[in-house]
């Protein structure tokens, strides 16, 4: 079936430091690839996606590309903020039809903290 | 457009006791999925309905059903609640037909305490 390995967390860094979360994945066909991103108390935010191999996607600083020959969606961003405190998910959606409609697989989750 | 809402955000339940939980998605959207999140399972998909329709389903005990209404609100229901099914249960919608390249847009979710 189809599954999503993310890196052991948690991940603690400085204010200004690069962040990597690595993120593999196993599935059949063409799956897209999320980052979500949870902040205490609080429900899943899309962070970026792509939805097909060597797509790049990014917002608010951060970027995750899609590589299909390595099946890996690793989520990047050049300078961490205090902000981005918060719990990060790698997740995918396989491709439509059957037992794939509306199903997100997940990630167990990486806890991220930074400090000032 | 307003996000998705559920309701209630907090419910505290005894074991044996049965529990509804209720989703509006967001103006528009047809397909409304839920999931359970724990610390040990992560989180795990229950099902989806799409149309009224129930498309898909995870892989949970019969205890747990769901529905979904025309104007596209769902709802869902454990019955004899155990204490495992403690959990945070949050719902997602989507605005086309729940395809692989749609995305979900998350409630902020029902924290469940079952005692």
């Amino acid at each position: 079936g189809n599954s999503v390995t993310q890196m052991e967390g948690p991940v603690t860094l400085s204010e200004e430091a690069f962040l990597t979360i690595n993120c593999t994945y196993t599935a059949t066909g063409y799956p897209s690839l999320f980052w979500y991103v949870q902040y205490p108390g609080e429900g899943l935010q899309l962070l970026l996606k792509a939805t097909k191999a060597d797509d790049k996607g990014s917002n608010k600083g951060f970027e995750a590309t899609y590589r299909k020959e390595t099946t890996s969606f690793h989520l990047e961003k050049g300078s961490v903020q205090v902000s981005d405190s918060a719990v990060y998910f790698c997740a995918l959606s396989a491709s439509a039809g059957g037992t794939s409609y509306g199903k997100l697989t997940f990630g167990q989750g990486t806890i991220l903290t930074v400090h000032p | 457009k307003a996000g998705v809402t559920q309701t209630p955000r907090y419910l505290i339940k005894t074991r044996g006791q049965q529990v509804t939980l209720s989703c509006s998605p967001i103006s528009g959207h047809r397909s409304v999925s839920w999931y359970q999140q724990t610390p040990g399972q992560g989180l795990q998909f229950l099902f989806e309905y799409f149309s009224e329709t129930q498309r898909n389903k995870g892989n949970f005990p019969g205890r747990f059903s769901g529905r979904q209404f025309s104007n596209s609100r769902s709802e869902m229901n454990v019955s004899t609640l155990e204490l495992g099914d403690s959990a945070l249960y949050l719902c997602a919608s989507s605005p086309h037909s729940g395809g692989s390249t749609d995305t979900q847009y998350f409630g902020p979710g029902t924290r469940l305490t079952v005692l």
